[in-house]
Order: C-alpha cells, then structure tokens, then sequence
C-alpha cells in the first residue's frame, strides 16, 4: 500500500496568499521528510526537509512542520508567486542503515493566481 | 554541468520488444535510484542500488530489471516491454539513503 499519502490533488491560491499543504504517512520508522517541486516537463528538485529530530524548519517563505505523534508532515507557502506554481511532492523515508529509501507522495498540484 | 544525465530523453518502443534506459552521474554519489511518473501516481521507486554490482527492489519492480555495473552507471531493462509501461521515467542519485536526491532530466517512453 502507498507509505506517503497526500491529499488535496489540486490547489489554487491567489497571489500574496498563505497555502498549507498536507501528507500522512504510515511507518513509525519514518525519520526524514522533504518536499520537492516539479515545473511541467521538467525533474524535481529538493525545496526543503527535516529530520524527526525537530518539528519545524523554516526557508524563507517556505516552512515545514512535522507531527510525529499524528504521522503527519505540512508544507506551508506564505507570500505565495506565480513562479510557485507546481508540482509539489512529498516524501519520507527511513534512513538508518544501509538501503533506505524514500516513499513519494502522488503529488499536490499548486496555481498561483494574478 | 548536468550531474544525473539520461539516455535516450525520448523513446518508442514496440510491445515485447527490449528497451534499456541508461543514467549516468557524476556527483560521486552511492545510491541511485528509478521512478516511474503517471499522473496521478506522483513517483513509485522501481529499482535502486546503494552499490556497483548490486540493486535492489523497490515498489513497483515487476517487469523491469535493474544493472549497476559501476558507481556512475545505472540501468533500467524492460525485456518484454507492455503498453502499461508507457510513462516518464526519472533517475535519481543520492549520497545515502536519508539524504537529497538529484533527478535526471527524464525519459519519456511510449509503448505502442
């Protein structure tokens, strides 16, 4: 069954706005949690993470929260630009020991609007 | 510089026949990893390996193999390609498992 499940497929924000964007997931053994961001036809790229030593990291205007207890992670976008408009994929994983690998959420579909 | 580079960018390829997709790095990473991208299924791991002459199984590994003859090279195989196999497929590497992963640029492959 799928590890990472984010909800809320597509989003639209107008410009200036505060977004918030959701995943759960299932393994206790979780213990690393990213976003990525996708533009059409291009790769993902890393936008931010953390490590379930903490359970907040900020980047600007992009902040994570994670909720260990309610095995739930949060992206939230403040200021929102029209260059924000993506894809926005979760992830988590388990990264003790050899082999670990990373659980990828279906992805959020964001629009910025003028 | 590109540092995850993939080949061929675009393919098609006739159901049953063999299609191999190559991914090259160069960040001196030891894990490297495939995904496959259809709509409405974000990313699912196919294969990976943390190192040369070894790969493992991900999610969704059924009808496809994996090679990894050396840190830099890795290899995705469909040796009886199936319409259902049709879809973007991503490379990635990474330092270790926990950390960032880098994508390639992708290859769009269509099964006809």
């Amino acid at each position: 069954g799928q590890q990472v499940k984010q909800s809320s497929p597509s989003l639209t924000v107008q410009e200036g706005g505060i977004l918030i964007l959701n995943c759960d997931y299932e393994n206790d053994m979780f213990d690393y949690f990213a976003w990525y961001k996708k533009y059409p036809d291009n790769s993902p790229t890393l936008l931010i993470s953390v490590r379930s030593n903490v359970d907040k990291r900020e980047d600007g205007r992009f902040t994570v929260f994670l909720n260990k207890s309610g095995k739930h992670f949060s992206l939230h976008i403040t200021a929102s630009q029209p260059e924000d408009t993506a894809v926005y994929l979760c992830a988590a994983g388990a990264t003790q020991g050899t082999g670990s690998k990373l659980s990828f959420g279906k992805g959020a579909k964001l629009t910025v609007s003028p | 510089e590109a540092a995850v580079t993939q080949s061929p960018r675009s393919k098609v390829a006739v159901t049953g026949g063999k299609v191999t997709l190559s991914c090259h790095q160069t960040n001196n990473h030891d894990y490297m990893y495939w995904y496959r991208q259809d709509t409405g299924h974000g990313l699912r791991l196919i294969h990976y390996s943390y190192v040369a002459d070894s790969t493992e199984k991900g999610d969704i590994p059924d009808g496809y193999k994996a090679s990894r003859p050396s840190q830099e090279n890795f290899s995705l195989i469909l040796e009886l390609a199936s319409l259902s196999q049709t879809a973007v497929y991503f490379c990635a590497s990474s330092l270790w498992g926990g950390d960032e992963q880098y994508f390639g640029p992708g290859t769009r492959l269509t099964v006809l």
